[in-house]
This record gives C-alpha cells, sequence and structure tokens, in this order.
C-alpha cells in the first residue's frame, strides 16, 4: 500500500519570507512523488516531480524538493515566496506496480503582504 | 503545449438523474484516470483505464459508476444514479504509461441537489 502525510493543513507566511511544506509518504516498493498545486477554483497542475537520478528536483518558479529515501520524505521548499503562492499545495505518490496516484489531504499557502 | 481537457466545467443535477462527465485526454497518452474530489477533501483515485479496460479501481468506484472510451478522443465517466454525496470535483487525467508523471485536466465540478 502507499500513502502520503502532510502534517501542516494551513502555513502562513510572510511575502518574501522562506518555507517549507512538510510531505511523508509510506510505501514498500519505489516511488515516484510528485507536488501538485491548486489555486483557487482551479484544477491541478504539476509543479514538479521525481522519477529517477538526482534527488534535488526544482520548478520553474523557484521551488524545490529533496527525495529522502532514508526518511521517507518529501518535502517542498521555496526560498521567497510571493503572494501569487498561495494556493493549496498537494504531495503524491505513485508506487511500483501501482497505477492510482494517492494524494496527501493538502497544505494550503497563505502569502501573507 | 498539450493539455487535457473537461467538459462541462460545472454540471448540475437531480438525485437520480444520470450524469456523463467528459474528457479528452493528451492525444499520445495510453493511460486514462479519473479522480474525485469532495469539498475540502482529498483528491481520491477513482479507476484507470488502458487498452480499452479498467484497469485498476477503487472502492469507491461501484456499480453506479461506468467509464467508457467511445471513440479515438473521448474518455468518458458515467454515473448512473447520483446521489447527494457525488457531489464533487471529478479530474481527468491521463500519461504515456503507468510509470510516468499523470496530467490532469482542469476538472468537472458535479452538483447533486
Amino acid at each position: 500500500a502507499q500513502s502520503v502525510t502532510q502534517l501542516d493543513s494551513q502555513v502562513p507566511v510572510f511575502e518574501e519570507a522562506p518555507v517549507e511544506l512538510r510531505c511523508n509518504y509510506s510505501s514498500s516498493v519505489s516511488v515516484y512523488l510528485f507536488w501538485y498545486v491548486q489555486y483557487p477554483n482551479q484544477g491541478l497542475q504539476l509543479l514538479l516531480k521525481y522519477l529517477s537520478g538526482s534527488t534535488l528536483v526544482k520548478s520553474i518558479n523557484g521551488f524545490e524538493a529533496e527525495f529522502n529515501k532514508s526518511q521517507t520524505s518529501f518535502h517542498l521548499r521555496k526560498p521567497s515566496v510571493h503572494i501569487s503562492d498561495t494556493a493549496e499545495y498537494f504531495c503524491a505518490v505513485l508506487s511500483g506496480g501501482y497505477q492510482k496516484v494517492t494524494f496527501g489531504t493538502g497544505t494550503k499557502l497563505q502569502v501573507i503582504p | 503545449e498539450p493539455e487535457v481537457t473537461q467538459t462541462p466545467s460545472h454540471q448540475v443535477t437531480q438525485m437520480g438523474q444520470e450524469v456523463i462527465l467528459r474528457c479528452v485526454p493528451i492525444s499520445n497518452h495510453l493511460y486514462f484516470y479519473w479522480y474525485r474530489q469532495i469539498l475540502g477533501q482529498k483528491v481520491e483515485f477513482l479507476v484507470s483505464f488502458y487498452n480499452n479496460e479498467i484497469s485498476e479501481k477503487s472502492e469507491i468506484f461501484d456499480d453506479q459508476f461506468s467509464v467508457e472510451r467511445p471513440d479515438g478522443s473521448n474518455f468518458t465517466l458515467k454515473i448512473r444514479s447520483t446521489k447527494l454525496e457525488d457531489s464533487a470535483m471529478y479530474f481527468c487525467a491521463s500519461s504515456e504509461s503507468y510509470r510516468n508523471e499523470q496530467f490532469f485536466g482542469p476538472g468537472t465540478r458535479l452538483t447533486v441537489l
């Protein structure tokens, strides 16, 4: 079985401050990991992914995440957030042998001016 | 850039009525999926579809639900007799293979009255 835990349901942060959104997963086999972002009243957009290779992956808008196999984590970070980053962020896992993506419960990032 | 499209964006129906949600996956993708997100909850997997048959489904996907690829481009989700608890955002997704990231459509918001 595969599961994803996002402990923080809401994270308020001031504009230009750094942020970390935590994600832990559980799976007995190799995994692919994703972060999706959902802006208000919109669909899911893939922010970044880890399939293989370098454990540090980056998005075009300054987010990065590091796959840590020993800690079974895939935390999302940004050194300086912008108002436009206000959204809900979902961590997701796809395990070998499965076809379904399992999502975490989401973390609402609220950037405060 | 190719994208998954869904119609309609919002569907309102009476309890007990049948609804069909439509999706056009990315053209060279071979795997298709439906997920749903009840308001305020996480995204949940419903079903995956490959080679004109269901390859995996969740316990949510009971006999009230069915999927079909009626032609070379559309992928549909039918709910035969809608219930109040079927009210949710329904997302279609597609991928090149089951080991690749899934690309999500913008969603159809289904409201059952």
